[in-house]
């Protein structure tokens, strides 16, 4: 199964500043990747989709890049709402693997 | 609107069965495959796997293959997620989410309580 891998394990941001999350493939998922936000107590939020494409709804400030096994996730300036843990899942072979999560926290 | 929903909190005993359901709603129910997420108490999301109800294919993560049994019955256009025996391990929340892609609806999630 293809492990995914996330970094930072913990994001510590101050309101107003940029965060850049990272995720890396164990072998090439091609575009087949998705961000989700999980805040306590809510269902996970689809972000962003196809590497690249925000889903319906989501903020301009969010973005993701990347393609084959490494990828990015950016926040480009962090709002109270977003503090949260983000997940990425490649969507190109089964199991549709997450990666462990990096949680975002205010500083 | 897609909408999932599903059942309520569970509380269970070690060895005891249960089944929990999802059901969807607002979109064609055989036309989108239905997937199941765990998160474990302080821990990540984890993909269990997923079924297609138009024919009830289903796939599942070799972690969970053999203990866990997924269903559909499209008839009411509800999945569904079963053990036979539960562990105090399967403590956790469950999610069902709809796949066009990536996992784009999500229900609002199922406590299940495994302890003696």
């Amino acid at each position: 199964e293809i492990v995914m891998t996330q970094s930072p394990a913990t994001l510590s941001v101050s309101p107003g500043e940029r965060a850049t999350l990272s995720c890396r493939a164990s072998q090439s998922v091609s575009s087949n990747l998705a961000w989700y936000q999980h805040k306590p107590g809510q269902a996970p939020r689809l972000l962003i989709y196809g590497a690249s494409t925000r889903a319906t709804g989501m903020p301009a400030r969010f973005s993701g890049s990347g393609s084959g096994t490494e990828f990015t996730l950016t926040i480009s300036s962090l709002q109270s709402e977003d503090f949260a843990v983000y997940y990425c899942q490649q969507y190109n072979n089964w199991p549709h693997t997450f990666g462990g999560g990096t949680n975002v926290e205010i500083k | 609107e897609v909408q999932l929903v599903q059942s309520g909190a569970e509380v269970k005993k070690p060895g005891e069965s249960l089944k929990i359901s999802c059901k969807g709603s607002g979109y064609s129910f055989t036309s989108y495959w239905i997937g199941w997420v765990r998160q474990m108490p302080g821990k990540g999301l984890e993909w269990m796997g997923i079924i297609y109800p138009g024919d009830s294919d289903t796939r599942y993560s070799p972690s969970f293959q053999g203990h866990v049994t997924m269903s559909a019955d499209k008839s009411i256009s509800t999945a569904y997620l079963q053990w036979s025996s539960l562990k105090a391990s399967d403590t956790g929340m469950y999610y069902c989410a709809r796949r066009s892609g990536s996992y784009s609806s999500w229900g609002q999630g199922t406590l299940v309580t495994v302890s003696s």
